[in-house]
Parts: structure tokens; C-alpha cells; sequence
């Protein structure tokens, strides 16, 4: 089973910065099958990247995904107020199919 | 633009069965597609509990293998949850979802179903 750990915890910045998340696997993860989400209070999550780095439908060019292997970046330009959420990493591997990162929660300040 | 609804008691008693359905809308269950659960114990990270396909053939989490089962009705355009035997533990928000690229693409709004007598 892969694991997956992401850094930091919790991260505040400023509007317009620049923020970093990382998500490291345990072991090397399948094709890149690697995928990112944002979930706001009370909400669902929201797919932003699959493929480690592609864009979901109608997600801004200010989020990107980058990395293989074992280390993934998700990185947010010019941060808005409406960022604020917690960003959750997803791999797919053998069993179970789909594992999840304990998540990064964001805090614009 | 495809929506999903999940329903089903927000309250089970411990040890009984916890039983959601997810209604699918602008698509068909039928398309190439899986279909997941998934769950979110308060203030916790995300479970990946399995997945369906249209013809009935199902994934499970290992670690949820032996007391979870997933159904389709085509007829209906949904699908199903069922987990035998909960405890507190598995309070939590339960969400369905669309598989795509090998990651979640679609989610439903979720259901808090609380497991308490």
C-alpha cells in the first residue's frame, strides 16, 4: 500500500504570493496516476489536477501540478482569497485502488 | 453536466447496516465509467471505500472488504452503498463520485450519516 504524506500541515500566506504543496509517496506511484483536489468548508472536494500535472475542466492556469516518481507539487500563482481550503493528493495503486494524503490546509490571510 | 445525489437515513444504530444510494444525472451509469464511495470522518481526511462498474463488477477497500457491498440498478440510473455492522466509527460524510483519469472527477454534495443509538 503507498502512502502518502503532504507538507506542510498548514500554510498561510498573503493574496497575490505564491504558495507550495507538497505530497510525497511512499513508493513510486503508477504512470503518475497522481491527482490533486481543493475542499472548501462544507463542501465537496473539487478536482483540480490528475495525470500529476493536467488540469481538470474549467480549474485556472494559476494551479499547476508538477513532479513523478515519488514527489508531487501543487503549486497556486498569484494566490486569491477564495483559495482557502484544504488540498487533498490522491494516488492510484494496486490496493486499495485510491489513497489519500491527510491534507494541506491553506489559510489566505 | 453531470450531477450526483447521495440519500439515505442520516442516523444508524451500531451494528446495524448503513444503506446510501447515489442518483446519477447527466449521465448514464452505463456509460464507460466507474463509480466510488467515499467517506470523511469529521475533521479527518478522505477513505476510498470502492467502486462499481455498470455491470455490476465491484473494488472494494481492503480494509473495509469484509462488511461493505455496492450495487447498480440501471433501470434507475444509481447506485448503491451498503455497510454492515457500523460502529461509531463510521460517522462520517459519506460522498459518491464518477472515476476519471484514474482520480475522482465528479463528486456529489455528500450526506453526514452519524452511527449512534
Amino acid at each position: 500500500e503507498i502512502v502518502l504524506t503532504q507538507s506542510p500541515g498548514t500554510l498561510s500566506l498573503s493574496p497575490g504570493e505564491r504558495a507550495t504543496l507538497s505530497c510525497r509517496a511512499s513508493q513510486s506511484v503508477t504512470n503518475n496516476y497522481l491527482a490533486w483536489y481543493q475542499q472548501k468548508p462544507g463542501q465537496a472536494p473539487r478536482l483540480l489536477i490528475y495525470y500529476a500535472s493536467t488540469r481538470a475542466t474549467g480549474i485556472p492556469d494559476r494551479f499547476s501540478g508538477s513532479g513523478s516518481g515519488t514527489d508531487f507539487t501543487l503549486t497556486i500563482s498569484r494566490l486569491e482569497p477564495e483559495d482557502s481550503a484544504v488540498y487533498h493528493c490522491q494516488q492510484y495503486d494496486n490496493s486499495p485502488l485510491y489513497g489519500f494524503g491527510p491534507g494541506t490546509h491553506l489559510e489566505i490571510k | 453536466q453531470v450531477q450526483l445525489q447521495e440519500s439515505g437515513p442520516g442516523l444508524v444504530t451500531p451494528s446495524e447496516t448503513l444503506s446510501l444510494t447515489c442518483t446519477i444525472s447527466g449521465d448514464s451509469i452505463n456509460s464507460h465509467s466507474w463509480w466510488s464511495w467515499v467517506r470523511q470522518p469529521p475533521g479527518k481526511g478522505l477513505q476510498w471505500i470502492g467502486e462499481i462498474y455498470h455491470g455490476g463488477t465491484a473494488n472494494y477497500n481492503p480494509s473495509l472488504r469484509s462488511r461493505v457491498t455496492m450495487s447498480v440498478d440501471t433501470s434507475k440510473n444509481l447506485f448503491s452503498l451498503q455497510l454492515r455492522s457500523v460502529t461509531t466509527a463510521d460517522t462520517a460524510v459519506y460522498y459518491c463520485a464518477r472515476n476519471n483519469f484514474f482520480s475522482l472527477q465528479y463528486w456529489g454534495q455528500g450526506t453526514l450519516v452519524t452511527a449512534s443509538s
